[in-house]
């Protein structure tokens, strides 16, 4: 089955305890980004990748790293953690940049206390 | 700065009739377009696009319109059914900058 999974699911950390978000595609997909979802803002993308090793910031990259050192997979890292990073967070891939259906994870809902 | 706007938060309709939801963009160098559902504690699910040299697109029951002067896209369903109950967003694409920019989303509710 075609599918984004994400791990964890759920998650609740305290502020500056370093996390990382994994998204792994079975779909051989070039393309892969990383958004966050919030109330009244939608969905605002953070970083993408249009391949392996080529990644690049989206609109709110601050406070996020990210890696793609395998075409599958494209993690999510938070350094240090703050409240305002508190957020459901997809992971997404697509096999064309720009034009190509976005297929989505079923969401990590982070909190930071 | 909303590059894609859903102005209106939700929407009622009933069971048979048209439901439309739109969308605004401010960005010319947007050359695609995408609808995308979402329901509770699922990750949106793609629906229907439409290319910037298009001015309309059918999928069975979704139509999604496209006018480039008015930078203004929307989406027909018709008809409309209860399990069309999701929230939608618009998405814009710049291939340019390989960045998609989404909506803040419209909850639609199907009454029956």
């Amino acid at each position: 089955e075609a599918q984004v999974t994400q791990n964890p699911r759920y998650l609740i950390t305290v502020t500056g305890k370093k996390l990382t978000v994994t998204c792994s595609q079975n779909m051989n997909h070039e393309y892969m980004s990383w958004y966050r979802q919030d109330p009244g803002l939608g969905l605002r993308q953070i970083y993408y990748s249009m391949n392996v090793e080529v990644t690049d910031k989206g609109d709110v990259p601050e406070g996020y790293k990210v890696s793609r050192k395998e075409k599958r997979n494209f993690p999510l890292i938070l350094e240090s953690p703050s409240p305002n990073q508190t957020s459901l967070y997809f992971c997404a891939s697509s096999s064309r940049a720009s034009t190509g259906e976005l297929f989505f994870g079923e969401g990590s809902r982070l909190t930071v206390l | 700065d909303q590059q894609v706007k859903q102005n209106s938060p939700s929407l009622s309709v009933q069971e048979g009739r048209i439901s439309i939801l739109n969308c605004d963009y401010t960005n010319s160098m947007f050359d695609y377009f995408l609808w995308y559902k979402k329901y509770p504690a699922e990750g949106p699910t793609f629906l229907i696009s439409i290319s910037s040299i298009k001015d309309k697109n059918e999928d069975g029951r979704f139509t999604v319109f496209l006018n480039k002067s008015a930078k203004h896209l929307s989406l027909h369903i018709v008809p409309s059914q209860p399990g069309d109950s999701a929230v939608y967003f618009c998405a814009a694409s710049d291939g340019g900058t390989y960045k998609y920019i989404f909506g803040t989303g419209t909850r639609l509710k199907v009454l029956a």
